[in-house]
């Protein structure tokens, strides 16, 4: 059983296009989170949310927006797609701020055209 | 804000013993964590140090002094397998997410 699982794993698009990415985790964690990790390997949290509230990163622009069905599913949603916005997206879940506990998907690899 | 520094690169000879540091500046903090991600994976967790001191897990070590706000992530008996890019991340009070440096790059030669 895949703790953390999200697809697609590849997604090739052109510019202006939206698209999204899915995520479910089956750990029981109240906590899940987009992390885009770009060419140079910085890992960089865009959101956290748990059933209390969602944390958004002052740099993520709003083109981006998740989407929770429910605790155990956290969907990204992204408008209008830039070349910029190529990149390997993590989803990752934990219980709530507990940095031991993170547990990450395999990734999907956007690229835009 | 929170901001974690740590070398780009670090290249050890297998069988040797190599550190990772990492230093941090983070309003308010709960604990330093490692990460592991090899090319084309996922980051997989490997310690977590809340208190000062050392934790140790098989051959990766891991130390935390707050004071110095400073951490760092030891491997023992290097293998080639521990190639892989070492994150090390933190917590701020109030945000509930882990912030992670820009990860160093280790490449183990023979």
């Amino acid at each position: 059983d895949t703790a953390v699982s999200q697809t697609p794993k590849y997604l090739v698009t052109q510019m202006g296009n939206d698209k999204s990415i899915k995520c479910e985790q089956n750990l029981g964690h109240d906590t899940m989170y987009w992390y885009k990790q770009d060419s140079k390997k910085f890992l960089k949290i865009m959101f956290s949310y748990n059933n209390k509230e969602l944390i958004i990163n002052e740099t993520v622009p709003n083109r981006f927006s998740p989407k929770s069905p429910d605790k155990a599913h956290l969907n990204l949603h992204i408008n209008s797609l830039e070349l910029g916005d190529s990149a390997v997206y993590f989803c990752a879940s934990s219980q709530e701020g507990q940095g031991d506990g993170y547990t990450f998907g395999s990734g999907t690899r956007l690229t835009v055209v | 804000g929170q901001s974690l520094e740590q070398p780009s690169e670090v290249t050890a000879v297998e069988g040797a013993i190599v550190q990772i540091n990492c230093t941090y500046q983070t309003s308010g903090f709960y604990g330093l964590s490692w990460y592991q991600q090899h090319d084309g994976g996922a980051p997989t967790f490997l310690s977590y140090n809340a208190l000062d001191g050392l934790e140790e897990t098989g051959r990766f070590s891991s130390f935390l002094s707050r004071s110095d706000s400073y951490g760092y992530l030891l491997l023992q008996e290097l293998q080639m397998k521990d190639s892989a890019s070492y994150f090390c991340g933190g917590i701020g009070a109030g945000s509930y997410q882990l912030t992670f440096g820009k990860g160093t790059k280790l490449s183990v030669i023979p």
